[in-house]
């Protein structure tokens, strides 16, 4: 099946400093989401974004299907940043079906 | 905007004991999902149901799961005898054909003591 590999595992910013997330799949999809876990365990959907780029506010994201990784970047990074961010890809060839999640990348926002 | 709800957000339960993990869909999804996290590590799939019964399943997903849609507009998880491997957060999640995107409940603590 497909594996899901986020990079880096842990990352601390200095309040107001921008940051780039990495994440890379072994095959080829046709779905690829972000996610954002606060420190009460809700996951937060950032990003639907298959192929091309996305922004909403300070958060963007990239997903080159072809090259087979995705980028969410997080710019003047603020303490409500913190929390682990994951991203998920389809294990199968159904977009309806499981997502397959990385093993998340922990931001921590020192003020 | 719509929202996938669960209930409870906490459940405490003894071991041996049977739970009920209870999930309001988005009203027009159809394409429904359970998934787990073991404190501290990666979302796990267990099971994902569409048209009234399982369409896919993970071998944590064994004998001791159960998923319903008793009415509705509740989706159901039931674990029959719970051990102390089953704490971990439980998420709901629910997608429409057209949106694709998966959306996830609040999830569910669970503790099995």
């Amino acid at each position: 099946g497909i594996q899901v590999e986020q990079s880096p595992p842990d990352l601390i910013l200095q309040e107001g400093a921008n940051s780039t997330l990495r994440c890379n799949f072994s095959d080829s999809v046709n779905n690829l989401q972000w996610f954002h876990q606060n420190p009460w365990g809700q996951l937060i959907n950032l990003f639907y974004i298959p192929s091309g780029t996305k922004q909403n506010g300070r958060l963007s994201a990239t997903t080159v299907a072809t090259e087979r990784y995705s980028l969410l970047y997080i710019s003047s990074s603020q303490t409500t940043d913190s929390g682990v961010y994951f991203c998920a890809a389809p294990g199968g060839s159904s977009n309806t079906g499981k997502l397959i999640f990385g093993q998340g990348t922990t931001l921590q926002v020192k003020p | 905007e719509p929202e996938v709800t669960q209930t409870p957000s906490h459940q405490v339960t003894q071991m041996g004991q049977e739970v009920i993990l209870r999930c309001v869909p988005i009203s027009n999804h159809l394409y429904f999902y359970w998934y787990r996290q073991i404190l501290g590590q990666k979302v796990e799939f267990l099971v994902s149901f569409y048209n009234n019964e399982i369409s896919e399943k993970s071998e944590i997903f064994d004998d001791q799961f159960s998923v319903e849609r008793p009415d509705g507009s509740n989706f159901t998880l039931k674990i029959r005898s719970t051990k102390l491997e089953d704490s971990a957060m439980y998420f709901c999640a629910s997608t429409s054909p057209e949106t694709v995107e998966q959306y996830f409940g609040p999830g569910t603590r669970l503790t099995v003591t």
